[in-house]
């Protein structure tokens, strides 16, 4: 079955080091992958995204690592700020309109 | 602003009433999605409307929810008969259609509290 799960539920990281956050996915059918972060009492907010055709994607001070051939991704979050302390969410879509999320990883941001 | 705003925030409701919950989506975004969230987990699907056309429903929608949007704008989600368990955080999503895998931007959410 479809599956997206991550292999640390929390990361604990000191400001200004940089963080990496692990997902495993098991559908090999997926082509678009999908970081979300949530803050406390808001919705998820699209943070990058990365289609299977790459296997790297960088934005603003983040990037995106996709490993199809182990079924892995990760975000990698450069200089981490008090800010960044959120639950982030891989997701994966195999094409159209439904989007699996995984649990998700919360980091805390050590001043 | 013209993100996806939802509405209400919060509602507190007693077991076996109904609730009512309204999501308007970025208004160029013709894709819109619901979606339920526990605490500790990632948003579960429920429900996706491409204009007005409800085109999929998730096993987790009960006979007791139902979904609409009627004029392919803004949408709502009806819970009848409240029960403990459906309490949780209703998330809407919207997109923009195009090539399949579109990146969908979501609302603040309505917590729902079923006592």
């Amino acid at each position: 079955g479809e599956s997206v799960g991550l292999h640390l539920p929390t990361l604990s990281v000191q400001e200004g080091d940089n963080s990496i956050i692990n997902c495993a996915y098991s559908n090999s059918a997926s082509d678009y992958f999908i970081w979300y972060k949530q803050e406390s009492g808001k919705g998820p907010q699209f943070i990058i995204d990365i289609r299977s055709n790459m296997d790297k994607r960088q934005g603003q001070r983040v990037t995106v690592l996709l490993n199809k051939t182990v079924k892995h991704l990760s975000l990698q979050i450069a200089a981490t700020q008090p800010g960044d302390s959120a639950v982030y969410f891989c997701a994966e879509n195999t094409g159209g309109f439904k989007t699996i999320f995984g649990a998700g990883t919360r980091l805390f941001v050590k001043a | 602003d013209t993100g996806v705003s939802q509405d209400p925030r919060h509602k507190i409701t007693k077991r076996g009433q109904n609730v009512t919950f309204r999501c308007d989506p970025i208004s160029e975004h013709n894709r819109l999605y619901w979606y339920r969230q526990t605490l500790g987990q990632g948003p579960e699907f429920l429900t996706y409307f491409q204009n007005e056309a409800q085109l999929e429903k998730s096993r987790l929608l009960s006979d007791r929810f139902s979904a609409e949007r009627p004029k392919g704008s803004f949408s709502t989600l009806e819970i009848q008969r409240t029960e403990q368990g459906d309490s949780a955080m209703y998330l809407c999503a919207s997109s923009a259609s195009g090539r399949a895998g579109d990146t969908q931007y979501f609302g603040p959410g309505t917590r729902l509290t079923v006592l």
